[in-house]
């Protein structure tokens, strides 16, 4: 069936950059979508993208989808203590209801 | 902004109690969704409702039931609560297509 998945953790210092992973095996995805998690709290949508687009860029935020090998990145530039959270890597076919999520990726962020 | 309001935080209950999570939304979307997120096992999809009155199930819906009177409004119901249903609980909601917004979550713990 349909999986996405991603690394368990990641560390990095203060002011440098992080690179968040992802990978889905649904070709038919149409929406790929990146959401934070802080302690305790919901899924707070970052960003997304539209299979037909290779790159979004938002404020720190860069998205790149490599549609042929099905790899979706998040690079948060400028890193700060405030991005420690878990990052979530979903993916959406369109017309449909199910939405496949990644099991996150831990992201702690050291000063 | 969406807003998606969870009705609590944080939940205890004993086994065998009638569970009532309650979950509303501002922004008019049609569709409505509650999740579940346990350690290890990521976001497993309970229910969802595409309307007023329609619902589908889900990947995990045993032990669980819906109701959606209101197209704001979406109730996720325990008919009677089990330890194994402790769990951080996750509405969301969303347009067709669009991305899922979530609200903050309740922590149910049953005893």
């Amino acid at each position: 069936g349909e999986d996405v998945e991603q690394s368990l953790f990641l560390s990095v210092r203060e002011g440098d950059s992080s690179v968040i992973n992802c990978t889905y095996t649904d070709s038919s995805s149409t929406y790929l979508y990146w959401y934070k998690q802080e302690p305790g709290a919901g899924l707070q949508l970052l960003t997304y993208i539209f299979s037909n687009m290779d790159m979004k860029q938002d404020q720190r935020l860069t998205v790149l989808l490599n549609k042929k090998d099905k790899h979706l990145s998040l690079r948060i530039a400028d890193t700060q203590t405030g991005d420690s959270a878990i990052y979530f890597c979903a993916a959406n076919t369109q017309g449909t209801y199910k939405y496949i999520f990644g099991t996150g990726t831990r992201l702690k962020v050291l000063a | 902004d969406v807003k998606v309001t969870q009705s609590s935080r944080y939940l205890v209950k004993r086994t065998g109690e009638k569970v009532f999570l309650e979950c509303v939304q501002d922004m008019d979307h049609e569709n409505m969704f509650w999740y579940r997120q346990d350690p290890g096992l990521g976001l497993r999809l309970i229910y969802f409702s595409y309307d007023v009155k329609m619902k589908e199930k889900g990947d995990i819906p045993e032990g669980y039931s819906v109701s959606r009177e209101k197209k704001e409004r979406f109730s996720l119901i325990l008919e009677s609560a089990s330890t194994n249903q402790t769990s951080m609980y996750l509405c969301a909601s969303s347009f067709r297509g669009s991305p899922l917004h979530f609200g903050n979550g309740t922590r149910l713990t049953v005893t």
